[in-house]
């Protein structure tokens, strides 16, 4: 079975940039999570898909943060325009239940804005 | 608000030798409390978790949790490290239910064995 994929694994752009980033769930996986780790300190959670829908996006720092969900597959981050303060490790995950706490991760997409 | 607190940025443990990895929480309620690692290039993966009932959980790799609720804390143990061990450890907290049902994670430990 394949685990959660995230694309790309590490992207360079520059400040004023846009760049999307892109998880691939474990089939059959309602629950998609997107979580951000900023230099090295705690992982903090941006928002939760349930299928196509936003369950919740308290954490999405600002409006140059977009999340979509296709279709309840496929997700998409996109950060339009970046900033400096936007660098650091994306991390998808997915899961069936919501309460378990049990969630599959992706690698990481590392973001890098110059 | 929910948080974790993960005192030690790095701990270091010859193999063979008992290893502890602290956290602490604050969370309104009873808390759901994990532990993931993560391996150099991985992402993270679920070791274990504490829902309710023994206070010891045992995961996977060896490893067990204490829950202690009058200490507010969840430490990760394993009674003999290996080298393979050697990752960066995360201790999550969320609440079942409310805005808070999402997990909270600590800042990591850097858990480095030695041969």
């Amino acid at each position: 079975e394949a685990g959660v994929t995230q694309f790309p694994s590490h992207s360079v752009i520059e400040k004023g940039q846009t760049v999307t980033l892109r998880c691939d769930p474990i089939s059959g996986h309602d629950n998609l999570y997107w979580y951000r780790r900023v230099m090295g300190k705690e992982i903090k959670f941006l928002l939760h898909f349930v299928k196509e829908s936003k369950q919740d996006e308290s954490g999405m720092p600002n409006n140059r943060f977009l999340a979509e969900r296709t279709g309840g597959t496929y997700s998409t981050l996109k950060v339009q325009p970046a900033e400096l303060e936007d660098s650091g490790v994306y991390f998808c995950a997915s899961s069936q239940g919501v309460n378990t706490g049990e969630l599959f991760f992706g690698e990481g997409s590392r973001l890098t804005v110059l | 608000a929910q948080s974790v607190a993960q005192p030690e940025d790095q701990v270091n443990v010859a193999e063979g030798n008992p290893l502890t990895v602290k956290c602490t929480y604050s969370v309104s309620g009873n808390p759901y409390l994990f532990w993931y690692v993560q391996y150099p290039n991985r992402g993270l993966q679920f070791l274990l978790k504490y829902i309710t009932g023994d206070n010891l959980v045992k995961g996977s790799y060896g490893f067990e949790a204490e829950f202690n609720k009058s200490q507010t804390s969840f430490h990760l143990k394993k009674p003999s490290a290996l080298v393979s061990d050697s990752a960066l450890y995360f201790c999550a907290v969320s609440a079942p239910s409310g805005s808070a049902r999402q997990l909270t994670f600590g800042s990591g430990t850097q858990l480095t064995v030695l041969p």
